[in-house]
């Protein structure tokens, strides 16, 4: 498909546990972010990439927290031991422009995350 | 972390009303301003992006406004529709930054 895609869609598990979550942005955009989204709150700013390196990450909330994108497209969130406060809605958009900020961000459905 | 608000929190309408919305955004250092739909179950997807002082855009029956010396945007529908239905975010940039600072968006539910 031409969107994004994230996977998985849903995702359960208990505290203590390892996640990884999988972004495929749009062919040919340079700039992808993720995001997280808890109930009742706007989206949350974690991690932005401007091709493999990360240009901002200073939204990811603790050294749980890790994202990469190795090859410039596909990405992955990981986090380590997670706790129950990780539930969310994981937002994964790329976008054409990036830095230039007048680009439409493109998302993907999301992946919630539940920690038990 | 920048102070983007959104109002009302929720919304419902009947169907044929015209409604709006008010994102408002700290008014210094303004880059960009955007708007996206998202409906239950999809993904969220851009309505607007607009970045000069005074711009006015318009997609159909929705348009949207842009005050960046007073750090407001408003977002029109008119006519609503039950398609329409949806949470509507706004995101903010800054001249400095690169990421997007989202409101807490704006849920409109129109009643056939």
């Amino acid at each position: 498909g031409a969107g994004v895609s994230q996977t998985p869609s849903n995702k359960v598990t208990e505290k203590g546990k390892y996640v990884e979550l999988r972004c495929d942005p749009i062919s040919g955009h340079t700039a992808l972010y993720w995001y997280r989204q808890s109930l009742g709150q706007g989206p949350e700013f974690l991690i932005y990439f401007q091709g493999t390196g990360a240009a901002d990450d200073s939204g990811l909330p603790n050294d749980r927290f890790f994202a990469v994108r190795p090859e410039g497209s596909v990405s992955t969130l990981k986090i380590q031991r997670t706790e129950r406060g990780d539930s969310a809605m994981y937002l994964c958009a790329s976008s054409l422009s990036g830095l230039a900020g007048t680009g439409e961000l493109f998302f993907g459905e999301g992946s919630r995350l539940t920690v038990l | 972390i920048l102070n983007v608000e959104q109002s009302p929190q929720s919304l419902h309408v009947q169907e044929g009303d015209s409604t709006n919305f008010t994102c408002s955004f700290p008014s210094s250092n303004f880059y960009a301003l955007h708007w996206y739909r998202w409906e239950t179950a999809k993904s969220p997807e851009a309505l607007f992006v607009m970045t000069l002082n005074g711009d006015e855009k318009k997609k159909g029956r929705i348009s949207a406004t842009l005050n960046t010396k007073e750090g407001y945007s408003y977002l029109y529908i008119k006519g609503s529709q039950p398609e329409d239905s949806a949470t509507y975010l706004c995101a903010f940039m800054v001249r400095t930054g690169n990421q997007f600072y989202f409101g807490t968006g704006t849920s409109l539910t129109v009643i056939p």
